[in-house]
């Protein structure tokens, strides 16, 4: 079965300063990638994906995540942090289109300091 | 707001009860899923409609949860009997057809079990 790992539960940085958020896979067949974010008493806001084509995926707030088939990782990026990037991030992956048991990680909590 | 809504959002109930859960689909969004999330995990996959048709289960449904969808737009997640392991945020997410492979997430209902 489809797995995700998140070897950090939490990453610091300073406002201003790039963060890398990790995310190793582990599935069969062609991976179908995800990062949601969780604020507080709100529900997980999908942030981007990745299908197919260009392995460097833009999504939302300024995100970015680079798809690599040979490290199996799908790690987050921001070039500048922002205090109000702090939350939990989770990555997803499903194996597939056809596939609707998607597995996340445990989530990483990012906090960023002013 | 025209994102998935949920209700309760929070439920206190003593083991034994039963307790039903309300998700409300994105409208026209023809896929509906039910996760579960505890406290430092990811949300767990549960179960899947498309439509009014569930289509996938996990094994982590046991015989005391049983989920409806009966005329492809709300649905209800039903607990039987409840157990304090079932304590948890309970989250439901739905997609379209036309961009079945993202799902988004309403804020989920948070059961505690005394």
């Amino acid at each position: 079965a489809q797995s995700v790992a998140q070897p950090e539960d939490q990453v610091n940085v300073a406002e201003g300063n790039p963060l890398t958020v990790k995310c190793t896979y582990s599935v069969s067949g062609n991976p179908y990638l995800f990062w949601y974010v969780q604020y507080p008493n709100r529900g997980l806001q999908f942030l981007l994906k990745y299908i197919t084509g260009d392995n460097l995926v833009k999504g939302s707030y300024g995100f970015e995540a680079e798809f690599n088939k040979s490290q199996t990782s799908f790690h987050l990026k921001k070039p500048s942090a922002l205090v109000s990037d702090s939350a939990l991030y989770f990555c997803a992956v499903r194996a597939g289109y056809n596939n609707n048991d998607m597995r996340f990680g445990a989530g990483t909590r990012l906090t960023v300091k002013p | 707001d025209t994102g998935v809504s949920q209700d309760p959002r929070h439920k206190i109930t003593k083991r034994g009860q039963n307790v039903t859960f309300r998700c409300d689909p994105i409208s026209e969004h023809n896929r509906l899923y039910w996760y579960r999330q505890t406290l430092g995990q990811g949300p767990e996959f549960l179960t899947y409609f498309q439509n009014e048709a569930q289509l996938e289960k996990s094994r982590l449904l046991s015989d005391r949860f049983s989920a409806e969808r009966p005329k492809g737009s709300f649905s209800t997640l039903e607990i039987q009997r409840t157990e304090q392991g079932d304590s948890a945020m309970y989250l439901c997410a739905s997609s379209p057809s036309r961009e079945a492979d993202t799902q988004y997430f309403g804020p989920g209902t948070r059961l505690t079990v005394l």
